[in-house]
Parts: structure tokens; C-alpha cells; sequence
């Protein structure tokens, strides 16, 4: 079955870009429309950061979209992070996850492990 | 934003008793668009159920979902150890195009 691993730079200065990669495994990436990051700073809750289509199309969270870009690379199966100008209120746990297929309903049904961001 | 306040913070039962969490939106949310995720310490949320009744591949039927409008509840109908996690609603809809609400712990007692 589908798996997903974050990759990327576990620590980032302020004012620096954070980049990080989800790589698609046991599958294709075209096995959903969508994909998605979601982060969870340290003891707290989960924040969606933005989602891609698999023709390009990105949404954002409207609090990042000034910051955030998400791209996706069908050759290598894998899509990807950038987050700009960072600050230590960007310090957390990243996720990546793929939307359920189920037409008329929403969830993200596969998620990666996580990959932990310090901004320091 | 839609915003989803899930309560309690903190629910403390025992193995085999039943619990009842429940997720209330700022505005209505189509059941649809409602899905609601566990977390255990250290793991990636892992999704529970979507829709109006679905669960998600190997979720036990001791998980159900009910409710519209804006109040939700994930109900788990016996307790088993594993359970003892940490529960998130989700919600689909206007800009952000999703949100999840704060979270449950749910506790031994």
C-alpha cells in the first residue's frame, strides 16, 4: 500500500527557508487528486499548511499562503514543502498526507511518520 | 474560518466504559466534509472515520459518528487499551479549506 516519508533539513535559522520533501512509495502519486502538509507544533494541535492536485493546482491556509509553496514532481514521485522566512513559531512536526479518493467525502487516509523542524 | 471546539479537553474513563467526544462548529458543516482522526504519542494522526458512517480500512465498529449542522461526536462504544489517544475532528469547507478543531485527550481513569 501507499506509504509516504518526509525528508528535509531537521534544523532551520530564522529569517532561512525550510524545504521538505514527502516521497511516495508502493504507489503512484497519481493514486489521489490530492496531497497535503499539515503541521503540529510541540504539544499542540494540527494545522493544515496547503494541499496540490496532481495537475499543479495548489490551495493554501490563508495564515502561510504568503510564505508557503507547494510543488509535485510526477517523475519522482514525490511532492514538496518551501516555507520562507521562517521564525520559531514555525518549529514543529510536519506532515505529509494523501486526501481519500472517495468522491463526495473529505479525510486524509495516509499519512508520513513525521519529520521534526526546529527553527532555531 | 470555520472554527471546530471539541470537548472536553480531557476525558478520563476505564477500559470497556463507553465515550462520548464531541466536535461544534462555528458554522454548518456538511457531515460529508467531517472526519475525525486518532493520535497516539509519538505516531501521525491516522484517520477514524469521514462521512456521515465511514470508517476508515481496519477501524473497528466500536467507532461511530454521528450528529449535523454544526455538532459532531465520535462515540467509541467499549473502551479497549489502545484507545487511550488523542481524537481530532476535521472539517472541509471555505478558506482555509480545512481545519481541525483542538483535540480530546482521552485518559485512563
Amino acid at each position: 500500500q501507499v506509504q509516504l516519508q518526509e525528508s528535509g533539513p531537521g534544523l532551520v535559522k530564522p529569517s532561512e527557508t525550510l524545504s521538505l520533501t514527502c516521497a511516495v512509495s508502493g504507489g503512484s502519486i497519481s493514486s489521489a487528486n490530492w496531497w497535503s502538509w499539515v503541521r503540529q507544533p510541540p504539544g499542540k494541535g494540527l494545522e493544515w499548511i496547503g494541499e496540490i492536485f496532481v495537475g499543479g493546482r495548489t490551495n493554501y491556509n490563508p495564515s502561510l499562503a504568503s510564505r508557503v509553496t507547494i510543488s509535485l514532481d510526477m517523475s519522482k514521485n514525490q511532492f514538496s514543502l518551501r516555507l520562507t522566512s521562517v521564525t520559531t513559531a514555525d518549529t514543529a512536526v510536519y506532515y505529509c498526507a494523501r486526501h481519500l479518493a472517495v468522491p463526495g467525502t473529505r479525510g486524509f487516509d495516509v499519512w508520513g511518520q513525521g519529520t521534526t523542524v526546529t527553527v532555531s | 474560518e470555520i472554527v471546530l471546539t471539541q470537548s472536553p479537553g480531557t476525558l478520563s474513563l476505564s477500559p470497556g466504559e463507553r465515550a462520548t467526544l464531541s466536535c461544534r462548529a462555528s458554522q454548518t458543516v456538511s457531515i460529508n466534509y467531517l472526519a475525525w482522526y486518532q493520535q497516539r504519542p509519538g505516531q501521525a494522526p491516522r484517520l477514524l472515520t469521514y462521512g456521515a458512517s465511514s470508517r476508515a480500512t481496519g477501524i473497528p465498529d466500536r467507532f461511530s459518528v454521528s450528529g449535523s449542522g454544526t455538532d459532531f461526536t465520535l462515540t467509541i462504544s467499549r473502551l479497549e487499551p489502545e484507545d487511550f489517544a488523542v481524537y481530532y475532528c476535521q472539517q472541509y469547507g471555505s478558506s482555509p479549506r480545512y481545519t481541525f478543531g483542538q483535540g480530546t485527550q482521552l485518559e485512563i481513569k
